[in-house]
């Protein structure tokens, strides 16, 4: 597809249980980053791809988040024993290496119950 | 305090005004600033972005930057009822591998027909 494409739309998880959020960016663009936005608030970094080396991860809130991009395409997002804290809308976006402004998809809403 | 600050609204303006939508910033850092339009449970979608102190103008739309006040506008201009949405500013620091944007909280529009 022409956009970031982003799966699932919606997830509920019970606390405790594990969840992956995938992020399909657009074709050709080496930037990955993830991004949490919590009700209200504008996006806030969690970690950033160049092709498949994760080169930033200063934003993750804990070991509980972890991100991988094995070849240097999609990426994805897992989160272990899910807090309500967790609850958000996740965003990926993807942009040309050389470039900074980047395109959202349009993200995966978490609920954690 | 925050890096980015951003008037919080919400701003509920009859069509046709002219808004005028500001953010403010700490760190002299950032060199590259964008704006971006967020509807409800969707991504954000970029408006417009500049690296440069002055004004960018797209149709309607008037991206203002003064660094050495560390202020950015957004101004629209003949607002429209679907320019209602949540405007973000964003801004980036250029340096080595950083490209991570760093937003503000948003401002919710409403444009009345």
């Amino acid at each position: 597809g022409a956009g970031v494409s982003q799966s699932p739309r919606y997830k509920v998880a019970k606390r405790g249980q594990d969840v992956a959020l995938r992020c399909d960016p657009i074709s050709g663009h080496v930037s990955l980053f993830w991004y949490q936005q919590a009700l209200g608030q504008g996006p806030e970094f969690l970690t950033y791809f160049q092709n498949e080396a994760q080169l930033d991860k200063s934003g993750l809130p804990s070991d509980r988040f972890f991100a991988e991009r094995p070849e240097g395409s999609v990426s994805t997002l897992k989160i272990q024993r899910t807090q309500q804290e967790d609850s958000a809308v996740y965003l990926c976006a993807s942009s040309l290496t050389v470039r900074v402004e980047a395109f959202f998809g349009q993200g995966t809403r978490l609920t954690v119950v | 305090q925050k890096e980015v600050e951003q008037d919080p609204g919400p701003l509920s303006v009859p069509e046709g005004a002219i808004v005028s939508l500001n953010c403010t910033y700490s760190n002299s850092a950032f060199q590259y600033f964008m704006w971006y339009r967020q509807y409800s449970r969707k991504g954000p979608e970029l408006l417009m972005y500049t690296y440069s102190s002055g004004n960018k103008e797209d149709g309607r739309f008037t991206a203002q930057v003064d660094k050495s006040s560390k202020y950015i506008s957004l101004f629209i201009r003949d607002s429209q009822p679907s320019d209602s949405a949540t405007y973000l500013c964003a801004m980036s620091v250029l340096s080595g591998s950083a490209r991570q944007l760093t937003f503000g909280s948003g401002t919710q529009l409403t444009v009345l027909p």
